[in-house]
Protein backbone atom coordinates (compact mmCIF):
# COMPACT_ATOMS: atom_id res chain seq x y z
CA UNK A 1 0.00 0.00 0.00
CA UNK A 2 1.22 3.09 -1.04
CA UNK A 3 2.46 5.84 1.80
CA UNK A 4 3.67 9.35 1.31
CA UNK A 5 4.96 11.00 4.22
CA UNK A 6 6.34 14.75 4.37
CA UNK A 7 8.84 16.26 6.51
CA UNK A 8 8.48 18.72 8.61
CA UNK A 9 4.93 18.30 9.31
CA UNK A 10 5.31 22.61 9.89
CA UNK A 11 7.65 25.13 9.35
CA UNK A 12 8.80 29.23 10.24
CA UNK A 13 10.93 30.95 8.78
CA UNK A 14 11.87 34.53 7.99
CA UNK A 15 11.06 36.13 4.68
CA UNK A 16 13.35 35.96 2.27
CA UNK A 17 15.37 32.72 2.83
CA UNK A 18 14.93 29.62 0.49
CA UNK A 19 13.45 26.64 2.02
CA UNK A 20 12.64 22.81 1.08
CA UNK A 21 10.08 20.88 1.50
CA UNK A 22 10.38 17.31 1.42
CA UNK A 23 7.97 14.32 0.06
CA UNK A 24 8.68 10.96 0.01
CA UNK A 25 6.67 7.72 -0.99
CA UNK A 26 6.68 3.55 0.02
CA UNK A 27 6.14 2.53 -4.12
CA UNK A 28 7.66 3.86 -7.30
CA UNK A 29 5.14 2.39 -9.24
CA UNK A 30 3.50 6.19 -9.63
CA UNK A 31 2.18 7.70 -13.22
CA UNK A 32 3.28 11.34 -12.16
CA UNK A 33 3.88 13.12 -8.72
CA UNK A 34 1.69 16.68 -7.85
CA UNK A 35 2.66 19.17 -5.70
CA UNK A 36 -0.66 21.18 -4.46
CA UNK A 37 -0.80 24.82 -2.15
CA UNK A 38 -4.09 24.90 0.61
CA UNK A 39 -5.05 27.78 2.33
CA UNK A 40 -7.69 28.18 4.96
CA UNK A 41 -10.98 27.73 3.71
CA UNK A 42 -10.07 27.45 -0.05
CA UNK A 43 -9.95 24.54 -1.97
CA UNK A 44 -6.06 23.36 -3.38
CA UNK A 45 -4.12 24.93 -6.02
CA UNK A 46 -1.96 22.43 -8.07
CA UNK A 47 1.42 24.28 -8.14
CA UNK A 48 3.68 21.52 -10.43
CA UNK A 49 3.06 18.47 -11.82
CA UNK A 50 6.32 16.24 -12.83
CA UNK A 51 5.56 13.05 -14.90
CA UNK A 52 7.41 9.59 -13.63
CA UNK A 53 10.29 9.76 -16.57
CA UNK A 54 10.43 13.27 -15.92
CA UNK A 55 13.36 14.61 -12.99
CA UNK A 56 11.86 18.45 -12.52
CA UNK A 57 9.80 21.22 -13.03
CA UNK A 58 9.84 24.73 -12.44
CA UNK A 59 7.29 27.58 -12.48
CA UNK A 60 8.72 31.23 -10.96
CA UNK A 61 10.09 30.97 -7.88
CA UNK A 62 9.24 27.23 -7.36
CA UNK A 63 11.05 23.66 -8.21
CA UNK A 64 10.16 20.60 -7.53
CA UNK A 65 12.50 17.33 -8.48
CA UNK A 66 12.00 13.64 -8.31
CA UNK A 67 13.89 10.78 -7.49
CA UNK A 68 11.57 7.70 -8.57
CA UNK A 69 13.73 4.81 -7.97
CA UNK A 70 14.63 6.19 -4.05
CA UNK A 71 11.01 7.77 -3.57
CA UNK A 72 11.74 11.10 -2.87
CA UNK A 73 10.36 14.45 -3.63
CA UNK A 74 11.51 17.87 -3.00
CA UNK A 75 9.72 21.47 -3.28
CA UNK A 76 11.92 24.16 -3.40
CA UNK A 77 10.77 28.11 -2.47
CA UNK A 78 13.21 30.73 -4.01
CA UNK A 79 13.31 34.16 -1.78
CA UNK A 80 9.77 33.24 0.23
CA UNK A 81 7.30 36.03 1.19
CA UNK A 82 4.58 35.98 3.48
CA UNK A 83 1.99 35.24 0.62
CA UNK A 84 3.67 31.44 0.55
CA UNK A 85 2.40 31.28 3.77
CA UNK A 86 0.32 28.23 3.30
CA UNK A 87 -0.22 24.07 3.64
CA UNK A 88 1.74 22.26 0.91
CA UNK A 89 0.64 18.70 -0.02
CA UNK A 90 1.97 16.36 -2.47
CA UNK A 91 0.23 13.72 -4.00
CA UNK A 92 1.28 10.63 -6.10
CA UNK A 93 -1.02 9.67 -9.08
CA UNK A 94 -0.56 5.64 -8.50
CA UNK A 95 0.33 3.35 -12.17
CA UNK A 96 -1.94 0.81 -10.76
CA UNK A 97 -5.57 2.55 -10.27
CA UNK A 98 -4.98 6.19 -11.26
CA UNK A 99 -6.00 7.50 -7.60
CA UNK A 100 -4.41 10.22 -6.51
CA UNK A 101 -2.26 9.44 -2.68
CA UNK A 102 -1.61 12.44 -0.57
CA UNK A 103 0.87 13.22 1.76
CA UNK A 104 -0.48 15.25 5.08
CA UNK A 105 0.85 18.38 4.22
CA UNK A 106 3.59 20.86 5.41
CA UNK A 107 2.32 23.95 7.20
CA UNK A 108 4.62 26.63 5.79
CA UNK A 109 4.61 30.29 7.97
CA UNK A 110 6.66 32.84 6.22
CA UNK A 111 7.44 35.80 9.21
CA UNK A 112 7.75 39.31 7.46
CA UNK B 1 -13.33 31.18 -15.90
CA UNK B 2 -15.29 30.12 -13.10
CA UNK B 3 -13.91 27.75 -11.46
CA UNK B 4 -15.50 24.68 -9.41
CA UNK B 5 -17.78 25.61 -7.23
CA UNK B 6 -19.04 23.44 -4.56
CA UNK B 7 -23.14 24.27 -2.20
CA UNK B 8 -23.28 24.57 0.49
CA UNK B 9 -19.60 26.29 2.38
CA UNK B 10 -20.68 24.34 5.70
CA UNK B 11 -23.43 22.12 6.74
CA UNK B 12 -24.12 20.83 10.29
CA UNK B 13 -26.51 17.85 10.73
CA UNK B 14 -27.84 15.42 13.19
CA UNK B 15 -26.81 12.06 13.43
CA UNK B 16 -28.93 10.12 11.46
CA UNK B 17 -29.59 12.55 8.85
CA UNK B 18 -29.54 12.53 5.45
CA UNK B 19 -27.33 15.03 3.38
CA UNK B 20 -26.77 16.01 0.00
CA UNK B 21 -23.26 17.80 -1.17
CA UNK B 22 -23.39 19.37 -4.47
CA UNK B 23 -20.38 20.12 -6.99
CA UNK B 24 -20.43 22.21 -10.16
CA UNK B 25 -17.24 21.38 -12.07
CA UNK B 26 -15.35 23.78 -15.06
CA UNK B 27 -17.68 24.08 -17.33
CA UNK B 28 -16.37 20.92 -20.32
CA UNK B 29 -14.33 19.15 -17.71
CA UNK B 30 -15.18 15.26 -18.43
CA UNK B 31 -13.82 14.11 -15.09
CA UNK B 32 -14.83 14.97 -11.44
CA UNK B 33 -13.72 13.38 -8.51
CA UNK B 34 -14.39 13.96 -4.38
CA UNK B 35 -12.26 13.29 -1.65
CA UNK B 36 -12.53 13.65 2.03
CA UNK B 37 -10.23 15.65 4.36
CA UNK B 38 -10.17 15.29 7.94
CA UNK B 39 -8.29 18.10 9.85
CA UNK B 40 -4.19 17.68 9.94
CA UNK B 41 -4.29 14.91 7.14
CA UNK B 42 -4.48 14.64 3.33
CA UNK B 43 -7.57 14.42 0.86
CA UNK B 44 -8.56 10.50 0.92
CA UNK B 45 -10.04 9.29 -2.84
CA UNK B 46 -13.43 8.46 -2.60
CA UNK B 47 -15.50 8.66 -5.85
CA UNK B 48 -14.42 9.56 -9.86
CA UNK B 49 -16.76 10.08 -12.67
CA UNK B 50 -15.69 9.88 -16.18
CA UNK B 51 -18.29 11.63 -18.30
CA UNK B 52 -22.03 10.06 -16.38
CA UNK B 53 -20.47 6.91 -15.07
CA UNK B 54 -18.34 6.50 -12.38
CA UNK B 55 -15.12 5.01 -13.32
CA UNK B 56 -13.74 4.15 -9.81
CA UNK B 57 -15.86 4.25 -6.32
CA UNK B 58 -13.22 2.19 -4.58
CA UNK B 59 -12.84 5.03 -1.98
CA UNK B 60 -16.21 5.36 -0.71
CA UNK B 61 -16.33 4.10 2.68
CA UNK B 62 -19.55 2.07 2.73
CA UNK B 63 -22.92 1.91 1.26
CA UNK B 64 -24.01 5.04 2.93
CA UNK B 65 -22.16 6.53 0.58
CA UNK B 66 -23.28 7.32 -2.87
CA UNK B 67 -22.52 9.88 -5.88
CA UNK B 68 -24.21 10.58 -9.11
CA UNK B 69 -23.57 12.60 -12.32
CA UNK B 70 -26.39 12.40 -14.56
CA UNK B 71 -25.88 14.76 -16.91
CA UNK B 72 -22.02 14.64 -17.09
CA UNK B 73 -21.95 17.96 -15.23
CA UNK B 74 -23.04 18.85 -11.68
CA UNK B 75 -22.29 16.05 -9.35
CA UNK B 76 -24.35 14.77 -5.93
CA UNK B 77 -22.58 13.22 -2.78
CA UNK B 78 -25.15 11.83 -0.94
CA UNK B 79 -24.96 10.29 2.61
CA UNK B 80 -27.15 8.45 4.68
CA UNK B 81 -27.83 7.71 8.04
CA UNK B 82 -24.76 10.32 8.97
CA UNK B 83 -22.63 9.26 11.63
CA UNK B 84 -20.31 11.74 13.70
CA UNK B 85 -17.17 9.93 12.13
CA UNK B 86 -18.41 11.54 8.37
CA UNK B 87 -17.22 14.99 9.71
CA UNK B 88 -15.02 16.54 7.23
CA UNK B 89 -14.29 18.64 4.32
CA UNK B 90 -15.49 17.32 1.47
CA UNK B 91 -13.82 18.20 -1.80
CA UNK B 92 -14.91 18.25 -4.84
CA UNK B 93 -12.32 18.23 -8.29
CA UNK B 94 -12.34 18.50 -12.28
CA UNK B 95 -10.12 17.88 -15.13
CA UNK B 96 -10.70 18.69 -18.56
CA UNK B 97 -10.23 14.98 -19.98
CA UNK B 98 -8.91 11.65 -17.86
CA UNK B 99 -7.05 10.65 -14.42
CA UNK B 100 -4.10 11.75 -15.29
CA UNK B 101 -4.92 15.41 -16.04
CA UNK B 102 -4.16 18.34 -13.43
CA UNK B 103 -6.93 18.25 -11.45
CA UNK B 104 -8.90 21.87 -9.97
CA UNK B 105 -10.14 21.70 -6.87
CA UNK B 106 -12.93 23.23 -5.19
CA UNK B 107 -13.23 25.38 -1.81
CA UNK B 108 -15.04 22.51 -0.38
CA UNK B 109 -18.01 21.85 1.81
CA UNK B 110 -17.04 21.54 5.25
CA UNK B 111 -19.78 18.40 6.82
CA UNK B 112 -20.64 18.67 10.77
CA UNK B 113 -22.59 15.48 12.83
CA UNK B 114 -23.40 17.12 15.60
Amino acid sequence: KQEVTQIPAALSVPEGENLVLNCSFTDSAIYNLQWFRQDPGKGLTSLLLIQSSQREQTSGRLNASLDKSSGRSTLYIAASQPGDSATYLCAVLMDSNYQLIWGAGTKLIIKP
Amino acid sequence: GAGVSQTPSNKVTEKGKYVELRCDPISGHTALYWYRQSLGQGPEFLIYFQGTGAADDSGLPNDRFFAVRPEGSVSTLKIQRTERGDSAVYLCASSPQGITDTQYFGPGTRLTVL
